[in-house]
């Protein structure tokens, strides 16, 4: 069963900063899902990655696969980004295994 | 397009009831899949339907079930309610893989359990 750690598990920063999100897993996966979740439940898929990197506006996801490791990142903050940030990988029979969340904040 | 709807949307129900909760994918998606979400779990994988067949399940009791029809529509029955069933419970639709695709989520049943 694959473990998957995502860190910080709470940030919070200021209007305009870059925020990092990281996560790591342990078994090899076929493909990685960053999804965001606002207040109410509402989840939304956000990237999907195999291996390399992909943009969409202000954000940004990367992936090593050797190292087994993503990163989220958001450039020009802004309080619309504050969300729940959740890691999700796929590559076995059990569906998709989910981070914990990273819960952050982001102050005009 | 319309997205991926859910009904109903809240529900209470009683310690030992059962409770059926349905889930109609996005028009062409053949692949449903069902989470529950908690507080103190987070995310957990319940099943995956993919042309009116389950094709993977995840780590929950028989008391967790679902079946799809043959329009994808999906329904998940959970029998003889605990307090613990009180949940967040989110399915997500995709063309075919899950895994290796883009979900698209639907807002979510929140259930409790009294």
């Amino acid at each position: 069963k694959n473990e998957v750690e995502q860190s910080p598990q709470n940030l919070t920063a200021q209007e305009g900063e870059f925020i990092t999100i990281n996560c790591s897993y342990s078994v090899g996966i076929s493909a990685l899902h960053w999804l965001q979740q606002h207040p109410g439940g509402g989840i939304v898929s956000l990237f999907m990655l195999s291996s390399g990197k992909k943009k969409h506006g202000r954000l940004i996801a990367t992936i090593n696969i050797q190292e087994k490791h993503s990163s989220l990142h958001i450039t020009a903050s802004h309080p619309r980004d504050s969300a729940v940030y959740i890691c999700a990988v796929g590559g076995g029979a059990d569906g998709l295994t989910f981070g914990k969340g990273t819960h952050l904040i982001i102050q005009p | 397009k319309a997205g991926v709807t859910q009904t109903p949307r809240y529900l209470i129900k009683t310690r030992g009831q059962q409770v059926t909760l349905s889930c109609s994918p996005i028009s062409g998606h053949r692949s449903v899949s069902w989470y529950q979400q908690t507080p103190g779990q987070g995310l957990q994988f319940l099943f995956e339907y993919f042309s009116e067949t389950q094709r993977n399940k995840g780590n929950f009791p028989g008391r967790f079930s679902g079946r799809q029809f043959s329009n994808s529509r999906s329904e998940m029955n959970v029998s003889t309610l605990e307090l613990g069933d009180s949940a967040l419970y989110l399915c997500a639709s995709a063309r075919s893989t899950p895994r290796q695709e883009t979900q698209y989520f639907g807002p979510g049943t929140r259930l409790l359990v009294l």
